[in-house]
C-alpha cells in the first residue's frame, strides 16, 4: 500500500522566516509527487514533480524531488501570514488510472 | 477559484438516508475524482472517472456509487448513511486523467 509521511505535523514561525516542509513516500511505480495548500476548504494545487521535473519554483515557494531518497521538500521563504495553511503532499503511481495518496499534512502557522 | 463546482455546499441528513453529491469539472477536463476527508482519516481517494468510464477505484464503500454523465458532470451517491460517513467530500478534475488535479470547494456532509 502506498504511504506518504509528512513532517513536521505542525510548525509555528514568525513572518519573514524561511520554512522547510518534508515529505517522504513509499509507492509502487512512482509517477509524480504533488504539493497542495489547504486553507479553509479546498486544496489548492502548488507543484507537480516528476522524474523529468524534479525542481519547481514559484515566487517564494520552491520544491525539490529526491527520487533516490524517496522524498521531497517544500521551501517557503520570507513567510507571510497568508501562508498559514495545511500543506499536503501526495504521490501518484503509474497505473492505467490516477489516484493520489495523501500525507497527513503540515499545519503551518505564521505569526505577525 | 479552481473552476470545479460542487453542490450542495452543506448537507445534513439522518442515518439510513440516501444523498447525491454533484460535481462539474473545469471546462475541458475529462477526468473527475472523488475524495473523502475526515478528521481521523485525512484525504482518501474514492474513485476516478475518465470521459464517462470508471478508471480507478480506491477505498469506496459498497454503499457508495458514482457515475460520470455525457456532459462530464459527476454524481456521488451515498446510501444507508451512517454517522461515520460525516465528512467533507471533494471532487477534483484534471485534463486527461494524468495531470495535476484541481479541487472543488467540497460538500460537507453531516449525518445525525
Amino acid at each position: 500500500e502506498d504511504k506518504v509521511v509528512q513532517s513536521p505535523l505542525s510548525l509555528v514561525v514568525h513572518e519573514g522566516d524561511t520554512v522547510t516542509l518534508n515529505c517522504s513516500y513509499e509507492v509502487t511505480n512512482f509517477r509524480s509527487l504533488l504539493w497542495y495548500k489547504q486553507e479553509k476548504k479546498a486544496p489548492t494545487f502548488l507543484f507537480m514533480l516528476t522524474s523529468s521535473g524534479i525542481e519547481k519554483k514559484s515566487g517564494r515557494l520552491s520544491s525539490i524531488l529526491d527520487k533516490k531518497e524517496l522524498s521531497s521538500i517544500l521551501n517557503i521563504t520570507a513567510t507571510q501570514t497568508g501562508d498559514s495553511a495545511i500543506y499536503l503532499c501526495a504521490v501518484e503511481r503509474e497505473t492505467s488510472g490516477s489516484r493520489l495518496t495523501f500525507g497527513e499534512g503540515t499545519q503551518l502557522t505564521v505569526n505577525p | 477559484d479552481s473552476g470545479v463546482t460542487q453542490t450542495p455546499k452543506h448537507l445534513i441528513t439522518a442515518t439510513g438516508q440516501r444523498v447525491t453529491l454533484r460535481c462539474s469539472p473545469r471546462s475541458g477536463d475529462l477526468s473527475v475524482y472523488w475524495y473523502q476527508q475526515s478528521l481521523d482519516q485525512g484525504l482518501q481517494f474514492l474513485i476516478q472517472y475518465y470521459n464517462g468510464e470508471e478508471r480507478a477505484k480506491g477505498n469506496i464503500l459498497e454503499r457508495f456509487s458514482a457515475q460520470q454523465f455525457p456532459d462530464l458532470h459527476s454524481e456521488l451517491n451515498l446510501s444507508s448513511l451512517e454517522l461515520g460517513d460525516s465528512a467533507l467530500y471533494f471532487c477534483a478534475s484534471s485534463m486527461d486523467g494524468y495531470n495535476e488535479q484541481f479541487f472543488g470547494p467540497g460538500t460537507r456532509l453531516t449525518v445525525l
